[in-house]
């Protein structure tokens, strides 16, 4: 069975700083990585994925994530926080067949002026 | 292109009684999926289906949940006899085959009293 664990339900930074959100999974087969960002009142939004290949993984609004295998990590990071970038993130895992779609318990990162 | 939509946005009902979810993918998506969502966790994983079959319904809490997908298109999500407990965001989001991108929708915010 797959697992996702998100260290820190709760991140504050200032603007302007380096933004890291930490993401952890369990996997017996090769996962797909995705993270997803929800901000407040609305749905879920995809910010990246990793599925095969390059891994660095560059999303939209700044968000990068780096694969590590050996890790077993997924983590974000964005170099300058904006405040606009205030919501919830979840990490999630798929196998690569296709199933087993778990979500982390998802980290609010809050940015301070 | 339109999104995912799902109807109601909001649903307020008392304990027993019957509610139908419904959620519209985007077109051509064959792959559809439902979540819960309960304050402050992240999505749990209920069903999805490819097409028309249900591929895996593992997630559905108990024998009161039941999801169909009649046409490959449209789905509805079925829950008997509500119980307090059932009140949570429920999404849905559809992709293009399984293991692709999921975009998600809205949600339905179910409040049973």
């Amino acid at each position: 069975a797959q697992s996702v664990t998100q260290l820190g339900s709760h991140v504050s930074v200032s603007e302007g700083a380096l933004v890291l959100l930490r993401c952890n999974y369990s996997s017996s087969v090769p996962p797909y990585l995705f993270w997803y960002v929800q901000y407040p009142n609305q749905g879920l939004q995809l910010l990246l994925k990793y599925t095969t290949g390059a891994t660095l993984v560059k999303g939209i609004n700044g968000f990068e994530a780096e694969f590590k295998k050996s890790e077993t990590s997924f983590h974000l990071t964005k170099p300058s926080a904006h405040m606009s970038d205030a919501a919830e993130y979840f990490c999630a895992v798929i196998d690569n067949y296709g199933q087993n779609f778990v979500f982390g318990p998802g980290t609010r990162l809050s940015v301070l002026p | 292109g339109a999104g995912v939509s799902q109807t109601p946005s909001n649903k307020v009902t008392e304990k027993g009684k019957y509610v139908e979810l419904r959620c519209d993918p985007i077109s051509g998506h064959t792959a559809l999926y439902w979540y819960r969502q309960s304050l402050g966790q992240g999505p749990e994983f209920l069903i999805y289906f490819q097409g028309t079959g249900a591929a895996d319904d593992s997630g559905l809490p108990n024998d009161r949940f039941f999801a169909v997908r009649p046409e490959g298109s449209v789905s509805t999500l079925k829950i008997q006899r509500t119980e307090r407990g059932d009140s949570a965001v429920y999404l849905c989001a559809s992709s293009l085959s399984l293991g692709n991108e999921q975009f998600f929708g809205p949600g339905t915010r179910l409040t049973v009293l």
